[in-house]
């Protein structure tokens, strides 16, 4: 069966860095591309990254642009975020989706907080 | 980035009632328009899929409509279980956006 599992999170002060991981099982994770989504506490879901399958094409929301970095292992079946510059409204937590969002991970916790 | 304004932001209503959320994009997105389902501390479930797509296993009380910029979520019999908070997401463009969501309470 198919399966994401994110991991990564935790508490991080504003400035620093992290790297969340999303490991996929159950299907081909070289055939499809991949998001991250995030909701912050208590608010609604932000779309905040996508790689395609082959790790050819990246987009971003504005709000990470050039902050977060979204790649992929297809060797291993992992997406990763790249958090850096983090601040204090990217506390949430972060999903990771196969591509049409037809299967999610359960989350991964960030706390950017001094 | 287009905004998606999605509406009521919550409603209350009884089982067996039907019920419609809807959302509007700023801009024409053809049909590129997901539903999900969100109960708390879940992940978010995909209910409809280019705009009218019911996906594989959920029931057929949810249905979906609409093009270009009004779209409609429609429960046709509220049930218990249907309790949770509903978004829309808009995949033609980049940045993808969601609504706001809409919290469905049972009476």
């Amino acid at each position: 069966q198919v399966q994401l599992v994110e991991s990564g999170g935790g508490v991080v002060q504003p400035g620093r860095s992290l790297r969340l991981s999303c490991a996929a099982s159950g299907f081909i994770f070289s055939s499809y591309a991949m998001h991250w989504v995030r909701q912050a506490p208590g608010n609604g879901l932000e779309w905040v990254a996508l790689i395609s399958y082959d790790g050819s094409n990246k987009y971003y929301a504005d709000s990470v642009q050039g902050r977060f970095t979204i790649s992929r292992d297809n060797s291993k079946s992992i997406l990763y975020l790249q958090l850096n510059s983090l601040r204090p409204e990217d506390t949430a937590v972060y999903f990771c989706a196969r591509q049409i969002r037809d299967y999610w991970g359960q989350g991964t916790l960030v706390t950017v907080s001094s | 980035a287009i905004q998606m304004t999605q509406s009521p932001s919550s409603l209350s209503a009884s089982v067996g009632d039907r019920v419609t959320i809807t959302c509007r994009a700023s801009q024409g997105i053809r049909n590129d328009l997901g539903w999900y389902q969100q109960k708390p501390g879940k992940a978010p479930k995909l209910l409809i899929h280019a705009a009218s797509s019911l996906q594989s296993g959920v029931p057929s009380r949810f249905s979906g409509s609409g093009s270009g910029t009004d779209f409609t979520l429609t429960i046709s019999s509220l049930q218990p279980e249907d309790s949770a908070t509903y978004y829309c997401l808009q995949d033609y463009s980049y940045p993808q956006t969601f609504g706001q969501g809409t919290k469905v309470e049972i009476k």
